[in-house]
């Protein structure tokens, strides 16, 4: 079974600084997607950038990037100058690339990281 | 754009009662989920269903039931709700299980308290 780690359960960062959340999983498959996902207090699961294990290039989405070390088995998400509006949960989470998967299709997820903006 | 809606949006029951929560979607995805979400965790799952009556059980089934009739609705059942069902309940849809790249859309979620 797949396990996704966030150990950082809370961090802050100051306007328009840059802030990089870490994240690590566990897997025995070689193709998968990695995904981080936005939870603002409104409670709605928002994804923020996505990235498919067989790509070297790391994924790039306006301000946030990703550092996706393949073997290092590291998915860590940074979010360049920083808005108020970033401040949520943000959570990693990991899904096989299984076709007809059934419940592997199903994502896996971190406990999340709860960021703070300072102004 | 609808996307996937849920009701209701919050719900208090007492022990013992059960309800069902509703989840439609309108971009014709085969692929449909239910999550829970408790305090300080990530989102588990609870059934999946991969079509019109196909339906299947995912990691913390217990104490729920799932039908899928149509492929735009897969409501969640709670039978005998306990104090430990107090969550907060995410559907989720795909249109396909492995499509590359393709992320699950969420609605926006059910708050449900059990006292």
């Amino acid at each position: 079974a797949q396990t996704v780690t966030q150990s950082q359960p809370e961090m802050s960062v100051q306007e328009a600084e840059t802030v990089t959340l870490s994240c690590t999983y566990d897997t025995s498959e070689s193709d998968y997607y990695l995904f981080w996902y936005k939870q603002p207090p409104s409670r709605q699961m928002i994804l923020v950038i996505r990235q498919e294990a067989y790509k070297q290039q790391n994924a790039t989405e306006n301000r946030f990037s990703v550092n996706f070390q393949k073997a290092a088995k590291s998915f860590s998400l940074k979010i360049s100058d920083s808005q108020l509006g970033d401040a949520a949960m943000y959570f990693c989470a990991y899904r096989s690339a299984k076709v007809n998967a059934g419940a592997n299709s199903k994502l896996t997820f971190g406990k999340g990281i709860t960021l703070s903006v300072r102004p | 754009n609808a996307g996937v809606t849920q009701t209701p949006k919050f719900r208090i029951l007492k022990i013992g009662q059960s309800m069902t929560l509703q989840c439609t979607q309108d971009m014709n995805h085969n692929y449909m989920y239910w999550y829970r979400q408790d305090p300080g965790m990530g989102l588990k799952l609870i059934y999946y269903s991969v079509g019109a009556g196909i339906t299947d059980k995912g990691e913390v089934p217990n104490g729920y039931n799932v039908s899928r009739s149509t492929t735009e609705d897969f409501p969640l059942r709670l039978e005998l709700a306990a104090p430990s069902q107090t969550s907060v309940y995410f559907c989720a849809s795909s249109y396909s299980g492995a499509l590359v790249g393709e992320p699950q859309h969420f609605g926006d979620g059910t708050r449900l308290s059990i006292l």
